[in-house]
């Protein structure tokens, strides 16, 4: 067990729709990272956040946003959703970024019908 | 875009023997280099932050180097054991006002006992 918890586990939901997944970062971490895991692909860094500020940004939808509040838990909201959005989606923590060790979520899987 | 590339892209050893696998990456702009180990049904798993040119890190049987000056790292795994099957992944951080992270595609090893 990470410390990294992610919530839902399992989502299910049809085309257009939106949904939030969240996750909470181990305790005493302050950077959240944001990855998608599509069947064909490796692992796609989205988007990080650090102490509730982005601090980076990789190859994330603009129909997806996400955001990290001052209890550090953060949200990733996907809207407008495609087929091609199912996936399973990482979480993960790091006291500082990027030097630090990552530690990842059990993820939210995502099945867009 | 990062390229990071890690060969071979799978590789069956016997129980017992050593092995290593190698993870290229452009060198300008390095920042850090993470190895994960990613058994299948769950979560990466950190093995490895990597960040200073000659870097070597050991944790039991496993351990890794780096060379950024010519952009590469190498996982040594030594007297594999069934339980080391997994797929291994590479990612590195660049450096530079927005840092991202880059995922290899990975080296799924599997040993057979």
């Amino acid at each position: 067990d990470s410390g990294v918890t992610q919530t839902p586990k399992h989502l299910i939901t049809a085309t257009g729709q939106r949904v939030t997944l969240r996750c909470s970062p181990r305790s005493g971490d302050l950077s959240v990272y944001w990855y998608q895991q599509s069947l064909d692909q490796g692992l796609q860094f989205l988007i990080q956040y650090y102490n509730g500020e982005e601090r980076a940004k990789g190859n994330i939808l603009e129909r997806f946003s996400a955001q990290q509040f001052p209890d550090l838990h953060s949200e990733l909201n996907l809207s407008s959703l495609e087929l091609g959005d199912s996936a399973l989606y990482f979480c993960a923590s790091s006291p500082q970024a990027p030097r630090y060790e990552q530690y990842f979520g059990p993820g939210t899987r995502l099945t867009v019908t | 875009i990062l390229n990071v590339e890690q060969s071979p892209q799978s590789l069956h050893v016997q129980e017992g023997d050593s092995t290593n696998f190698t993870c290229s990456f452009p060198s300008s702009n390095f920042y850090a280099l993470h190895w994960y180990r990613w058994e299948t049904a769950k979560s990466p798993e950190a093995l490895f932050v990597m960040t200073l040119n000659g870097d070597e890190k050991k944790k039991g049987r496993i351990s890794a180097t780096l060379n950024t000056k010519e952009g590469y790292s190498y996982l040594y795994i030594k007297g594999s054991q069934p339980e080391d099957s997994a797929t291994y992944l590479c990612a590195l951080s660049n450096s530079g006002g927005y840092q991202k992270v880059t995922f290899g595609t990975g080296t799924k090893l599997q040993v057979i006992p």
